[in-house]
């Protein structure tokens, strides 16, 4: 069974980090890409970050870029999301996903409020 | 930055038929992927690679993609289809630069 779990979310304070992870079961996770997706409340899914199978490209959304940075451990079947200089905008909930594929996490929830 | 338009809602009758379009310009190009999100859960995928359907998917669900626009088509709508609906793919920079279609709300009734 394919399988995504994301943790890592919380309430924090804007200005601050959060690193976001996911670990993958279930599939090949280094033959994938894998990507970021977040939901902000009552909003649509808004790519985040991409990372290719061997982390050789990487890509980001200009609403995040050179603010967080996605990684992933194909040993330890996981993908990160480094979150710097958090947002009140960046309040959503966070999906790990293999898009192509079509597999998902539940997501995880990142509220950045004082 | 790259963008995918689609229609804000569609509404249907039960039985008939639904089209909902996402507009790209690198669609010419890249594959569109279609997800379905119900309230409160994860998206599922119904559309991969302009037109493939995955296990599981209803026959009624299918997808075509010409020039700049790529089409989700359910055929015979049935109420448990009204969800959100979005599509998905890749600009031509090559950076694994992805993006979601504006969604579309489609209301079976």
């Amino acid at each position: 069974e394919v399988q995504l779990v994301e943790s890592g979310g919380g309430l924090v304070q804007p200005g601050r980090s959060l690193r976001l992870s996911c670990a993958a079961s279930g599939f090949t996770f280094d033959d994938y890409a894998m990507h970021w997706v977040r939901q902000a409340p009552g909003k649509g899914l808004e790519w985040v970050s991409g990372i290719s199978w061997n982390s050789g490209s990487i890509g980001y959304a200009d609403s995040v870029k050179g603010r967080f940075t996605i990684s992933r451990d194909n040993a330890k079947n996981s993908l990160y999301l480094q979150m710097n200089s958090l947002r009140a905008e960046d309040t959503a909930l966070y999906y790990c996903a293999n898009i192509v594929y079509g597999a998902w996490g539940q997501g995880t929830l990142v509220t950045v409020s004082s | 930055s790259y963008e995918l338009t689609q229609p804000p809602s569609v509404s249907v009758s039960p039985g008939q038929t639904a089209r909902i379009t996402c507009s790209g310009d690198a669609l010419p190009k890249k594959y569109a992927y279609w997800y379905q999100q119900k309230s409160g859960q994860a998206p599922v995928l119904v559309i991969y690679e302009d037109s493939k359907r995955p296990s599981g998917i209803p026959e009624r669900f299918s997808g075509s993609s010409s020039g700049t626009m790529a089409t989700l088509t359910i055929s015979g709508a049935q109420v448990e289809d009204e969800a959100d609906y979005y599509c998905y793919s890749t600009d031509s920079s090559g950076n694994h630069s992805g993006v979601f279609g504006t969604g579309t709300k489609v209301t079976v009734l």
